[in-house]
């Protein structure tokens, strides 16, 4: 099966930097994803590691070390509207659906 | 346009009833997906249908079942409904199952309360 493992709970001030950090256990590895849901909201599509390395989109970049079986999402220059929930997620065994993890609430203080 | 639209967005009901999600995608995509997201905000797979062939069904009661009358559809029937089948329910699409790139595409949610 699957599992992934998330912080629950990240603070952090405006214009800061934060990294959210993910570690999996799967039996067939096809990629990390990452997603953004606000409280209320739909999760949204952030990024995709397929590949060992840093990803940079923006504010937000995405590592993937699959030796490790661990990943982060880190986030740049915070801003308040970056306040949500973000989520981890790998394919299942078959690839035919995304397991989440359980999600890490970010809160931006000003 | 709404690319993953889902009705209704809010249910409320009484334990017992039935009730049914419709879910419908204007993407092209060819894989749905249902997935009931509770209060602590774990999210769960429930259902996956591939171009309307049931391709994944996770452990889920007998209650809940899915119906795909075309690839752009995915609706859940939910019958003798329980307290705990409280939650937000999503709709997703991808293009040719989630191993491809990541993606999926989330509707709004449904988010059911019973009574």
């Amino acid at each position: 099966g699957q599992s992934l493992e998330q912080p629950s709970e990240v603070t952090a001030v405006e214009g800061a930097i934060v990294q959210i950090n993910c570690t999996y256990q799967t039996s067939g590895f096809y990629g990390l994803s990452w997603y953004q849901q606000h409280d209320g909201g739909a999760p949204t599509f952030l990024s995709y590691n397929a590949l060992d390395g840093l990803e940079e989109t923006g504010r937000f970049s995405s590592f993937l070390s699959r030796s490790d079986s661990y990943g982060y999402l880190l986030l740049q220059e915070l801003q308040m509207k970056d306040s949500a929930s973000y989520f981890c997620a790998v394919c299942n065994q078959a690839g035919t659906a995304l397991i989440f993890g359980k999600g890490t609430t970010l809160s931006v203080s000003s | 346009d709404t690319a993953v639209s889902q009705t209704p967005k809010y249910l409320v009901t009484q334990m017992g009833n039935d009730k049914s999600i419709k879910c419908e995608q204007n993407l092209g995509h060819d894989t749905m997906y249902w997935y009931k997201q509770d209060s602590k905000k774990f999210l769960k797979i429930m259902f996956s249908y591939n171009n309307k062939e049931l391709i994944i069904n996770e452990t889920v009661p007998n209650r809940f079942s899915p119906k795909s009358p075309d690839k752009a559809h995915l609706n859940l029937h939910i019958n003798s409904l329980e307290l705990g089948d409280s939650a937000v329910y999503f709709c997703a699409s991808s293009q040719a199952g989630a191993a491809n790139t990541g993606e999926l595409f989330f509707g709004e949610g449904s988010r059911l309360t019973v009574l």
